[in-house]
């Protein structure tokens, strides 16, 4: 069973624009939840991480990230996005009922249009 | 300070022959994972060490895959004989807790050609 899911493998916005990249994750009572963004040819570089407390969470670069329990999501938003965000973005959820061990979603590919 | 590094950045191989990719973690981070990368199934955890010791290799595909971590500032994954379909690119990570409840810091991958 797939344990997170982004629904959208690409998404293309124009500079200046908002963005959101949808996040779910599959179960988990008390699930930790990152993203993580990859440039191309480097690694990952976490953006923002959610572990209890305030829903919504700041990361670097703009980036914040809202978790809502009902609907099972953690999705990441920015209000105003720059030409140098183009990268992929990974969701993963862990956590206790995770075994402890990072599971990540399938990745997001964003192109900034100038 | 100094990230984790991995190495080598590029390898090409032919069929058959052995790889081993290597690690060294940031110091003072107890824990240290494998992932390999492929379009198919993205990000994949292989294995991971915490102290030194293997916890979870329930991710390492076949017993062609093999890796250690002789001490702290140390890891190999190593793969023998390899074949086309092991084609990836590998990532290092490593964390000062555990993969679930911290932060993991990831080397810039090897990526592995095998022709």
């Amino acid at each position: 069973a797939q344990s997170v899911t982004q629904p959208d493998i690409h998404i293309t916005v124009s500079e200046g624009a908002s963005l959101e990249l949808r996040c779910n994750y599959s179960y988990g009572a008390t699930p930790y939840l990152f993203w993580y963004v990859q440039s191309p040819g480097q690694g990952l570089q976490l953006l923002l991480k959610y572990f209890s407390g305030d829903t919504l969470v700041q990361g670097i670069k703009g980036f914040e990230a809202e978790f809502k329990r009902s609907q099972s999501s953690f999705n990441l938003r920015k209000p105003s996005v720059h030409w140098s965000d183009a990268a992929e973005y990974l969701c993963a959820v862990g956590g206790v009922e995770y075994g402890n061990k990072l599971v990540f979603g399938a990745g997001t590919i964003l192109r900034v249009k100038s | 300070d100094a990230g984790v590094i991995q190495s080598p950045r590029h390898e090409v191989t032919e069929m058959g022959q052995e790889v081993t990719l290597r690690c060294k973690p940031i110091s003072g981070h107890d824990y240290l994972f494998w992932y390999r990368q492929t379009m198919m199934r993205g990000l994949e955890l292989l294995i991971y060490f915490n102290n030194n010791v293997p916890i979870d290799d329930s991710g390492m595909p076949e017993d062609r895959f093999s890796a250690k971590m002789p001490n702290a500032s140390f890891s190999t994954l190593k793969i023998q004989p390899s074949e086309p379909r092991d084609s990836a690119v590998y990532f290092c990570a490593s964390s000062l807790f555990g993969a679930g409840t911290g932060e993991l810091f990831f080397g810039e991958g090897s990526r592995l050609t095998v022709l």
